[in-house]
C-alpha cells in the first residue's frame, strides 16, 4: 500500500485530456512538501516530467502540467498522443517516514 | 551531459549480500547542488525508494529497508554504491540509481537504465 495513492490505470484517445491525481496526506502533500511527476516506459529509465508541483524541465512538452491543492495533486495531459502511453509516478516527502514516497502508479492507455 | 550506470552481479543468493555500484560520467558526484539515490521496483510493482546520500556522506533509508541498507559514496572513483544484506526472493527487482537535484525542487532529474537483480539459489 502507498503513501500516495494513485489510481491504477486511465486512458483516453488521441487528441483528449486525461488528468492522473496523487491523494496524500498532512504529513506529506498535505505538509506543503513538493510533488514531482515521473514517466516511465517499461526497460527504460525514468523520466522527470514535473518538478515542483507545476515545473518543467526542458524538454518536455507544455502538454504536460501539474498542479496541487491541499492533500492532492494532479498531473493534466493534454492533446494525447500515442507516445504518451506509459505509467506515470507521483512522488513527494514524508515527514512521518523521513522520507521520498511514491505513489503506486498509473499506466495510460491512448486508445 | 550526466549518465549514471549501474553495475553489479545480476544473481544474488537468499541471504547473501547484495552490492550495486553507480558510476557518475559528465559531471562531478561531489558537487553541492546534487545528492544521489537508489529506486528500486519489482516485476508488476510500482517504484520504491530505497535511500540517499549527500557527498558529505550523510545518509537516509527507507525505514522498511534501514536494517538491511547501507549506502557510500566513493568520491574519488565518482560512484555511489548500494548493499543490502540478508536478501530474499522479494529483493527481486530492477534497482536504478537517480541524482537529485536542488534545482529541481529536489526531484530526481537523471536516472540510470536500471539493472535486474534476480534472488535465487
Amino acid at each position: 500500500q502507498s503513501v500516495l495513492t494513485q489510481p491504477p490505470s486511465v486512458s483516453g484517445a488521441p487528441g483528449q485530456r486525461v488528468t492522473i491525481s496523487c491523494t496524500g496526506g498532512s504529513s506529506n502533500i498535505g505538509a506543503d512538501f513538493d510533488v514531482h511527476w515521473y514517466q516511465h516506459l517499461p526497460g527504460t529509465a525514468p523520466k522527470l516530467l514535473i518538478y515542483g508541483n507545476n515545473n518543467r524541465p526542458s524538454g518536455v512538452p507544455d502538454r504536460f502540467s501539474g498542479s496541487k491543492s491541499g492533500t492532492s495533486a494532479s498531473l493534466a495531459i493534454t492533446g494525447l498522443q500515442a507516445e504518451d502511453e506509459a505509467d506515470y509516478y507521483c512522488q513527494s516527502y514524508d515527514s512521518s517516514l523521513s522520507g521520498v514516497v511514491f505513489g503506486g502508479g498509473t499506466k495510460l492507455t491512448v486508445l | 551531459q550526466v549518465h549514471l550506470q549501474e553495475s553489479g552481479p545480476g544473481l544474488v543468493k537468499p541471504s547473501q549480500t547484495l552490492s550495486l555500484t553507480c558510476t557518475v560520467s559528465g559531471g562531478s558526484i561531489s558537487s553541492g547542488n546534487y545528492y544521489w539515490s537508489w529506486v528500486r521496483q519489482p516485476a508488476g510493482k510500482g517504484l520504491e525508494w530505497i535511500g540517499r546520500i549527500y557527498t558529505s556522506g550523510s545518509t537516509n533509508y527507507n525505514p522498511s529497508l534501514k536494517s538491511r541498507v547501507t549506502i557510500s559514496v566513493d568520491t574519488s572513483k565518482n560512484q555511489f554504491s548500494l548493499k543490502l544484506s540478508s536478501v530474499t526472493a522479494a529483493d527481486t527487482a530492477v534497482y536504478y540509481c537517480a541524482r537529485v537535484s536542488r534545482i529541481y525542487s529536489v526531484a530526481m532529474d537523471v536516472w540510470g537504465q536500471g539493472t535486474t537483480v534476480t534472488v535465487s539459489s
